[in-house]
């Protein structure tokens, strides 16, 4: 079992709609939850990040955590063609000497003008 | 734009020669992280340094090394080239080494081709 997990897609939204986009953890240690937007080509772009249980709103971006579940999801509300691009996923533990970031491989959303 | 810068941009090696990346860290950043990325994965973590000392290391071989300066810029080293280190290597900045919660924030990356 992979320690993070997301589908790769591609997922397909109409503009306008909301895109939910999923990922479940394997560690019941882990911390701190991150979602990055990564354009192809380019690096990794922090959209968000959650550590509580519960859902976090920054402006179209929603990030909820569930880890009683392990689970953690990222809703794109009012999708536009330029969010078009791959999401990571990204888990962070704590212990140990160092707070390295464990990625899954990334969803691509693809916002259908 | 993050602040944080790496360098060469584009790099293309044969297989058993060594290369060096660089990373300078965004202001007030003390902690460099470096991932590898291959084509249509996410990132792997290689290793991080805090204060000028590893911080831990993930999976990879010793042929991977690094260095922090006391201004908190890092090198990747990776020595006797293989095929599959062909990725992009990505250098992240983030303040507090392990003990934080702060968000790491992602250089411009290096694409590295092993010929």
């Amino acid at each position: 079992q992979k320690e993070v997990e997301q589908n790769s897609g591609p997922l397909s939204v109409p503009e306008g709609a909301i895109a939910s986009l999923n990922c479940t953890y394997s560690d019941r240690g882990s911390q701190s939850f991150f979602w990055y937007r990564q354009y192809s080509g380019k690096s990794p772009e922090l959209i968000m990040f959650i550590y509580s249980n519960g859902d976090k709103e920054d402006g179209r971006f929603t990030a909820q955590l569930n880890k009683a579940s392990q689970y953690v999801s990222l809703l794109i509300r009012d999708s536009q063609p330029s969010d078009s691009a791959t999401y990571l996923c990204a888990v962070r533990n704590y212990g140990g000497a160092t707070n390295k970031l464990i990625f899954g491989t990334g969803t691509l959303l693809a916002v259908q003008p | 734009e993050t602040g944080v810068t790496q360098s060469p941009t584009h790099l293309i090696k044969t297989r058993g020669q060594q290369v060096t990346l660089r990373c300078s860290s965004q202001s007030g950043h003390n902690t460099v992280s470096w991932y590898q990325q291959a084509l249509g994965q996410g990132p792997q973590f290689i290793f991080q340094y805090y204060r000028e000392e590893e911080n831990g290391r993930g999976n990879f071989p010793p042929r991977f090394s690094g260095l922090q300066f006391p201004n908190y810029s890092s090198e990747l080293n990776v020595n006797a080239l293989e095929l599959d280190d062909s990725a992009l290597y990505l250098c992240a900045s983030s303040f507090g080494g392990s003990s934080s919660y702060n968000e790491q924030f992602f250089g411009p990356g290096t694409r590295l081709t092993v010929l």
